[in-house]
């Protein structure tokens, strides 16, 4: 079965900080894999999706980025954190029409 | 073009009751429909889907949802509301190419004891 990680589960971190955040997934090859936000008592904002290696379609300009090194792993990253850019950051992926989430990461920008 | 309406952000039931949470979507394609829910500070849960089979989809928990091409509506019910139901409820559409799905805003299910 597949299954998605996400970490870390929670972080901490001062405005200018860098930020890298890892995903990977298990058990399903060649996946499209997506990071979303979502701001306390908000919908889900769709950041960043890709359908393969070094491929990567940003949907919302901002100082944040997205890599896919490996078929099965992408990372979020930031080299200047803002105060906005705190939220819960959850990455998926899907195959064949169907999505599924993990458990998400809690970014808290001080 | 496709996107999502979530007609009411809150609702709030009794335990024991019904519970409706509405969904109205449009699409340029024959769209795949889906029910989420995320309860505080987890991912999201795959409730049920609809992928152009029946048009009443049962999935988890004992929640059902009916699709109406002709409303455009993709309603979620449950015949009796829980305590656990209490969450977040995101209705998802996507117009089958595959790579995009759009969600509504959510409705937040309030449970009362």
């Amino acid at each position: 079965s597949q299954t998605i990680h996400q970490w870390p589960a929670t972080l901490v971190q001062p405005v200018g900080s860098p930020l890298s955040l890892e995903c990977t997934v298990e058990g399903t090859s060649n996946p499209n894999l997506y990071w979303y936000r979502q701001a306390a008592g908000r919908g889900l904002q769709l950041l960043f999706y890709s359908v393969g290696i070094g491929q990567i379609s940003s949907e919302v300009p901002q100082n944040l980025s997205a890599s896919r090194p490996q078929d099965r792993q992408f990372i979020l990253s930031s080299k200047k954190l803002l105060l906005s850019d705190s939220g819960f950051y959850l990455c998926a992926w899907s195959f064949g029409g169907e999505q599924y989430f993990g458990p998400g990461t809690r970014l808290t920008v001080t | 073009a496709q996107s999502v309406t979530q007609l009411d952000s809150h609702v709030s039931v009794s335990e024991g009751t019904p519970v409706l949470l509405r969904c109205n979507y449009s699409s340029s394609y024959s769209p795949s429909l889906f029910w989420y829910v995320q309860h505080p500070n987890k991912g999201l849960q795959l409730l049920l889907k609809y992928t152009s089979a029946a048009t009443l989809v049962k999935g988890i928990n004992g929640f059902e949802a009916e699709f109406k091409k002709s409303e455009t509506s993709f309603h979620l019910t449950k015949p009796s509301a829980h305590m656990s139901d209490a969450a977040e409820y995101f209705c998802v559409v996507n117009a089958n190419t595959g790579n995009q799905f759009y969600f509504g805003t959510g409705t937040s299910l309030t449970v009362i004891p």
